[in-house]
C-alpha cells in the first residue's frame, strides 16, 4: 500500500555537520506534519504544511532547523550544524486535509544519531 | 497550548487481565483527543478517536475510551488483553479550531505477559 515513506531509516553524523531527512505523503494529502521522538520528550511537533499556505514553523526548537515542501508534496526537513541533542527519530505523517480530527498517517521515521 | 499526561510509563498485565491507561490533558480551548498505538518495530498507527457524540469510543480490537470533560481525562481500557496488544500507546489532543497538530503524551508501554 502507498503509506508515508520516509528516507534514510537512519541517519548517523558528526556534530556540526548539516542533515537532510525526506518525507513523501500519502498522494492526495494536502496536509503534511514533522515530529520528533526523543528519549524522556515524547513527540514533540514540529512543523505543519497545508496545501499552498505558508508553513506553522511554531514547534521548530532553534533556527537550525526548516523544512520544505515541493509541489505540494514531498518534503525535506533540514537540520543545519547537527548538535547531539538532534538525536532523535524523526517522523512525518499525512492527513487528507487540514481538520483538526483527521486521522494523521504516519511514516516509519528516521532515527538520526549525531555523533 | 494543550499538554497531555500519560502518569504511568510501563504497565505489565498478565493476559486476559483487564487493562486501563490512564490519560489526562489540559487546554484552555475544546479539543479532540486521541490514542495512538506504536506496535514492536512498526510506526504509528491510530487506534480510535473522540470528535463528538457519544462519549464512549471503541476500537476494533476490543479497546475503548471514555472522554470525561469535567475530569479532563480519557482513559483507555481493554476488559481482556491479548499478547499481541503489547505496544506502545500514546494519548494525544488537537485543537478543535486554529492549529492543526498533536501534542502527545510521552507514551505507556503495556507489556502482556504470557
Amino acid at each position: 500500500g502507498a503509506g508515508v515513506s520516509q528516507s534514510p531509516s537512519n541517519k548517523v553524523t558528526e556534530k556540526g555537520k548539516d542533515v537532510e531527512l525526506r518525507c513523501d505523503p500519502i498522494s492526495g494529502h494536502t496536509a503534511l506534519y514533522w515530529y520528533r521522538q526523543s528519549l524522556g520528550q515524547g513527540l514533540e511537533f514540529l512543523i505543519y504544511f497545508q496545501g499552498n499556505s505558508a508553513p506553522d514553523k511554531s514547534g521548530l526548537p532553534s533556527d537550525r532547523f526548516s523544512a520544505e515542501r515541493t509541489g505540494g508534496s514531498v518534503s525535506t526537513l533540514t537540520i543545519q550544524r547537527t548538535q547531539q541533542e538532534d538525536s532523535a527519530v524523526y517522523l512525518c505523517a499525512s492527513s487528507v486535509d487540514n481538520h483538526s480530527g483527521n486521522e494523521q498517517f504516519f511514516g516509519p521515521g528516521t532515527r538520526l544519531t549525531v555523533l | 497550548a494543550q499538554s497531555v499526561t500519560q502518569l504511568d510509563s510501563q504497565v505489565p498485565v498478565f493476559e486476559e487481565a483487564p487493562v486501563e491507561l490512564r490519560c489526562n490533558y489540559s487546554s484552555s480551548v475544546s479539543v479532540y483527543l486521541f490514542w495512538y498505538v506504536q506496535y514492536p518495530n512498526q510506526g504509528l498507527q491510530l487506534l480510535l478517536k473522540y470528535l463528538s457524540g457519544s462519549t464512549l469510543v471503541k476500537s476494533i480490537n476490543g479497546f475503548e475510551a471514555e472522554f470525561n470533560k469535567s475530569q479532563t481525562s480519557f482513559h483507555l481500557r481493554k476488559p481482556s488483553v491479548h499478547i499481541s496488544d503489547t505496544a506502545e500507546y500514546f494519548c494525544a489532543v488537537s485543537a478543535r479550531t486554529g492549529a492543526n497538530n498533536l501534542f502527545f503524551g510521552t507514551g505507556t508501554r503495556l507489556t502482556v505477559i504470557p
